[in-house]
């Protein structure tokens, strides 16, 4: 039983270039969150997605940044442009329902984007 | 005052000591707690879902006092394989994002 799978597990773009981060939730998971950690710091909250459905982008930076999650296929969380600050890691998680105490996010191993 | 606040030690500690982690967090409409577990910037790995009336998971023991809005873990007779990060983790409600502390660094030496 396959846990979430992130590709690709590095990445290495130059300023201005796009990024894509693909993530495929545990089966039978139909909720994926997506984190970003930058050096240094904690795990931050950035969109929570159902299939078709984006449930909180609140904490998505309001320009560069989308993500989607098809009716087929991976997550994709997509920068444009990206700058420097863009370096970090970028996790993805995934639960079954409504994550809870009794059904925990259950996270993927993460891409680390570097930007040169 | 940060959403969920943790001592980022590091607690640098001997096989077999008993070590306690303390977190704080300011919503107090909070419903789920967790703590998690993470190695070298590695994933986040679950260590385990924390519940009001206290739970244990061998020698870890978890403890939530919701007046006071305060979490803590305690883990017995550490192990070097204990040396991580150990994030506090709440949820708002659920299907709501999980907001992290910035992590309290375990180093356990033989």
């Amino acid at each position: 039983n396959a846990g979430v799978m992130q590709n690709p597990r590095h990445l290495v773009r130059r300023r201005g270039q796009e990024a894509r981060l693909r993530c495929s939730p545990m089966k039978g998971h139909s909720h994926v969150y997506w984190y970003r950690q930058l050096p240094e710091e904690g795990l931050k909250f950035m969109v929570y997605l159902q299939k078709e459905n984006i449930i909180d982008e609140s904490g998505m930076p309001k320009e560069r940044f989308s993500a989607e999650f098809p009716k087929e296929g991976p997550s994709i969380l997509r920068i444009q442009q990206v700058v420097r600050g863009d370096s970090a890691a970028y996790f993805c998680a995934s639960s079954p329902v409504q994550a809870s105490s009794n059904q925990p996010q259950h996270f993927g191993d993460g891409t680390r984007l570097s930007i040169l | 005052r940060k959403e969920v606040e943790q001592d980022p030690g590091p607690f640098n500690v001997p096989e077999g000591a008993t070590v306690a982690f303390n977190c704080t967090y300011s919503n107090s409409a909070s419903q789920s707690f967790f703590w998690y577990r993470q190695d070298c910037r590695k994933e986040p790995k679950l260590l385990m879902s924390v519940y009001s009336s206290g739970n244990e998971d061998g020698r870890f023991t978890a403890q939530l006092n919701r007046a006071s809005q305060y979490i803590s873990l305690l883990i017995r007779d550490s192990k070097l394989s204990d040396s991580a990060t150990y994030l506090c983790v709440v949820n708002a409600k659920a299907g709501t994002a999980l907001i992290f502390g910035k992590g309290t660094t375990l180093s356990v030496s033989s």
